[in-house]
């Protein structure tokens, strides 16, 4: 989608290595989530943030760690802890404010273990 | 029970066949329903939305049953390029909003 940014398109992650995956937005949407989809499979949310400066876990949080500290910006970071990182990341937003409205998607990231 | 859960894929259907998508969702909290289509290697793009008086964009067309808890996608006279994963995603209010993402019907279209 445009004006959602998610960088590197490719990672490769080395063992005990904690990676950072970009998302940036120029919507001024004020929600953000990042999912995980594995080959096959259908996307599983791994943390969300609706305004500045909170974010909550969803259903597959453990090994991931998020920051939002602007409202442009939503890293996650995959760290160690993550045994099984190989996976499609993506990045959405949406607009706050009614709850209908449908959410919208970066071009995702690709990251794989070395 | 899933919240929300979709034909099992694939189909696999010729050039200028109608092909129809089903969905259920379980949750009578569900306010808004769209569908989405992702290409292979490629991210989830909304496609329409779905309201209960039906709604038409070009060959697709969305219909949504709130007494059967039913979300229907029709696709007439497929192309190649149609062949995609096609996902069901419905919004819950539940005080917040939740938004949960079926897990997809891929579709081939053959020439």
């Amino acid at each position: 989608d445009g004006g959602i940014t998610q960088s590197p398109k490719y990672l490769f992650r080395k063992e005990g290595q904690n990676v950072t995956l970009s998302c940036e937005q120029n919507l001024n949407h004020d929600a953000m989530y990042w999912y995980r989809q594995d080959p096959g499979q259908g996307l599983r949310l791994i943390y969300y943030s609706q305004i500045v400066n909170d974010f909550q876990k969803g259903d597959i949080a453990e090994g991931y760690s998020v920051s939002r500290e602007k409202k442009e910006s939503f890293p996650l970071t995959v760290t160690s802890a993550q045994k099984n990182p190989t996976a499609f990341y993506l990045c959405a937003t949406r607009t706050g404010g009614s709850g209908n409205q449908p959410q919208h998607f970066g071009d995702g990231t690709r990251l794989s273990i070395l | 029970r899933k919240e929300v859960e979709q034909d099992p894929g694939p189909f696999n259907v010729p050039e200028g066949a109608t092909v129809a998508f089903n969905c259920t969702y379980s949750n009578s909290a569900s306010q808004s329903f769209f569908w989405y289509r992702q290409d292979c290697r490629k991210e989830p793009k909304l496609l329409m939305s779905v309201y209960s008086s039906g709604n038409e964009d070009g060959r697709f067309t969305a219909q949504l049953n709130r007494a059967s808890q039913y979300i229907s996608l029709l696709i007439r006279d497929s192309k190649l390029s149609d062949s995609a994963t096609y996902l069901c995603v419905v919004i819950l209010n539940t005080g917040g909003f939740k938004t949960i993402f079926g897990a997809g019907t891929r579709l081939f279209v053959k020439a």
